[in-house]
Formats: structure tokens, sequence, C-alpha cells
């Protein structure tokens, strides 16, 4: 089954305004990613938060982290038009054993109107 | 320094034929994995290199799959022969020696389209 699931599939903003997404998850975990995609581009990482941590912050980019509900958010503050892109959180889960590997939501698609 | 880099950036082939995928990691990175998303699906982890060791290939859909990474260095996927649902974008990432449960780099992936 999906370990990670993400909300809403789809979020269109006016420029200026705040973007939250959230991404909710199964199994207990050892860090979660959050990545962003550029139409037709690559993966470009942009936040790894811990299971020990609740809050990190990145220029406009404000991370949570709530190990008890299993679920993370994604806050990017005063968006912009070249914040639009696809947004993908991702677990690397205690069941991974040591590989690592990371377990990919279905995404949201963050649209920023100029 | 360099990220990741893959090749070719696209590639159009027909079913039954072969083809590579190659990926070249950020230098020094022992870490190396391979995802791959097809069409309205999410993106999914295939394999896990460490140095040139395969530690975790649960994630390879079938034999017509083959990964290498011979010297530690790049790595390659073949998929012999494709087939029509192996259509998708291909991934490759990497992460430092001791790194397996830290930031994974990215490239920007092989678009492959079997007709």
């Amino acid at each position: 089954s999906q370990q990670g699931e993400e909300d809403p599939q789809a979020l269109s903003i006016q420029e200026g305004e705040n973007a939250t997404m959230n991404c909710s998850y199964k199994t207990s975990i050892n860090n979660l990613q959050w990545y962003r995609q550029n139409s037709g581009r690559g993966l470009v990482h942009l936040i790894l938060i811990r299971s020990n941590e609740r809050e990190k912050h990145s220029g406009r980019l404000r991370v949570t982290l709530d190990t008890s509900k299993k679920s993370s958010s994604l806050l990017i503050t005063a968006s912009r038009a070249a914040d639009t892109a696809s947004y993908f959180c991702a677990t690397d889960a205690w069941s991974s054993g040591n590989t690592g590997k990371l377990i990919f939501g279905q995404g949201t698609t963050l649209q920023v109107k100029p | 320094e360099a990220g990741v880099t893959q090749f070719p950036s696209h590639s159009v082939i027909e079913k039954g034929q072969t083809v590579t995928l190659r990926c070249d990691p950020i230098s020094g990175h022992d870490n190396l994995y391979w995802y791959r998303r097809v069409m309205g699906k999410e993106i999914k982890f295939l394999l896990h290199f460490v140095k040139e060791s395969k530690q975790d290939e649960s994630g390879m859909p079938n034999n017509r799959f083959l990964a290498e990474r011979t010297g530690g260095t790049y790595s390659t996927l073949k998929v012999q022969p494709a087939e029509l649902e192996d259509s998708g974008v291909y991934f490759c990432a990497s992460s430092p020696f001791g790194g397996a449960r830290e930031t994974q780099y990215f490239g920007p992936g092989t678009r492959l389209l079997v007709l």
C-alpha cells in the first residue's frame, strides 16, 4: 500500500499568498523529505526532517512533522510564480532496513498565478 | 560540484528492443538508487547500490530489468526486451557513504517511451 498520500492533489493560488501541502504516511519513519519537480525536470530536494524533529525552516519553506498523527505539512510563504511545480513528500521507513529507500506520495501540483 | 547526471534524457524505442540507461552519481557518493515513475502513478523505488553491491533490489519489476554498477562509480539499467508498460521516467539518486538515511540527490531523469 502507498506510504505517502498528499493533500490536496492540486492547488492554485495567487502570487504572494501562502501555500500549504499535507502528507500522510502509514508506518514509522526515520525521516521525511520534500522534493519539488518543475515540469519535465528532475526532482529538487527541499528539506529533510528527522523523526525526532517537529519543525524545520529553509527560506520561505516551513515543514512540520507530527509522528503521532503520521503527517507532515509543507508551507510556502509569499509564493511566487516560480514556485509553480509538483511537490512530493517521501518517507524513509523503518521497515526498509538500512537501505534508505524512499517511498513517495502522488504529489501536489501547485500553480501560482502572477 | 556536478550533480547526478543521467543519459539519455529521452529514449523512444519499439516494443521488444533493448534500452540501456546510465546514471553518474555525485562523485564520492557510495549510495546509488534507481526509481521510476510510470504514467499517472507515484515514483517507485527500484533498487539500491552501495558501491558496486546491490543492497536492495526488491523494487525491480521483473527479470527484464538488469542493473549494474561496475567499479562502484556509474550505474546502468538495462531493459531487455522492453514492453509498453515500461514507459515512464527513470530517476537515479545518490547519497554519501554512511548516508543511506540522508538526503538523496536526484538526477533529471530519463524519459522512456516504448511504442
